[in-house]
């Protein structure tokens, strides 16, 4: 049953630190995505990379996101620093063609 | 900029009704339209994709319909359960003015069916 893998599923952390998400897309898919749901923003697109080169990130905030492909495997998205307006669930998705997959999320809580 | 508005934003019906989910884009040159359903603290879940040649798709009970040309997509849910009780929403590809495959995604309809 293939299916995109997030982990962790939950992180609690404190104000200044950094926190790295990391996501197995779908094996065979050559497009991933990072998006961010929040109650007021609802879903919003962070990164989006295909054949694991970045594609789109202008709604990422650069000062503190990064996102990367360190192979076909993996995506990662991290801040640096850590603000507590950063809290929301973190969606990975992936696809190829035109169906995106979405993972289970990973809810950050930033105190 | 393409823009996506789900009508309405809740609903509530009781069960077996038949219902209609709207969606709206503000852009015609859509690539796709994917349905996706979401229920509490979960992942989001493919439904239907109607790519930009179809008009539309069925899977059981659900259909979904897309006119491209008055920007609407409809899904339609045959015999409601309350099992469907979730938050739909819809999401656009294209549209943005780059061949891109990214997901915009509308603000939701959450429905609840009742016993």
């Amino acid at each position: 049953d293939a299916r995109v893998t997030q982990t962790p599923r939950h992180k609690v952390t404190e104000m200044g630190q950094e926190v790295t998400m990391r996501c197995q897309p779908i094996l065979g898919h050559n497009t991933v995505f990072w998006y961010r749901q929040t109650m007021m923003q609802g879903l919003e697109l962070l990164a989006y990379f295909r054949n694991r080169a970045p594609l789109d990130d202008s709604g990422m905030p650069k000062d503190r996101f990064s996102a990367e492909m360190p192979d076909a495997t993996l995506a990662t998205l991290k801040i640096q620093p850590s603000e507590p307006r950063d809290s929301a669930v973190y969606f990975c998705a992936s696809g190829f063609g035109a169906e995106a997959f979405f993972g289970q999320g990973t809810r950050l809580t930033v105190v | 900029k393409q823009e996506v508005t789900q009508i309405p934003a809740a609903l509530s019906v009781p069960e077996g009704e038949n219902l209609v989910l709207n969606c709206s884009f503000t852009d015609s040159a859509i690539y796709n339209l994917q349905w996706f359903r979401q229920d509490p603290g979960k992942g989001l879940t493919s439904l239907l994709l109607i790519q930009s040649s179809q008009r539309e798709q069925t899977s059981g009970r659900l259909n979904a319909s897309l006119d491209k040309s008055s920007g609407r997509s409809t899904l339609y849910i045959a015999a409601s359960q309350p099992g469907d009780s979730a938050t739909y929403l819809c999401a656009v590809t294209g549209g943005d003015g780059g061949a891109t495959n990214k997901l915009i995604f509308g603000t939701g309809t959450l429905l609840a069916v009742q016993p």
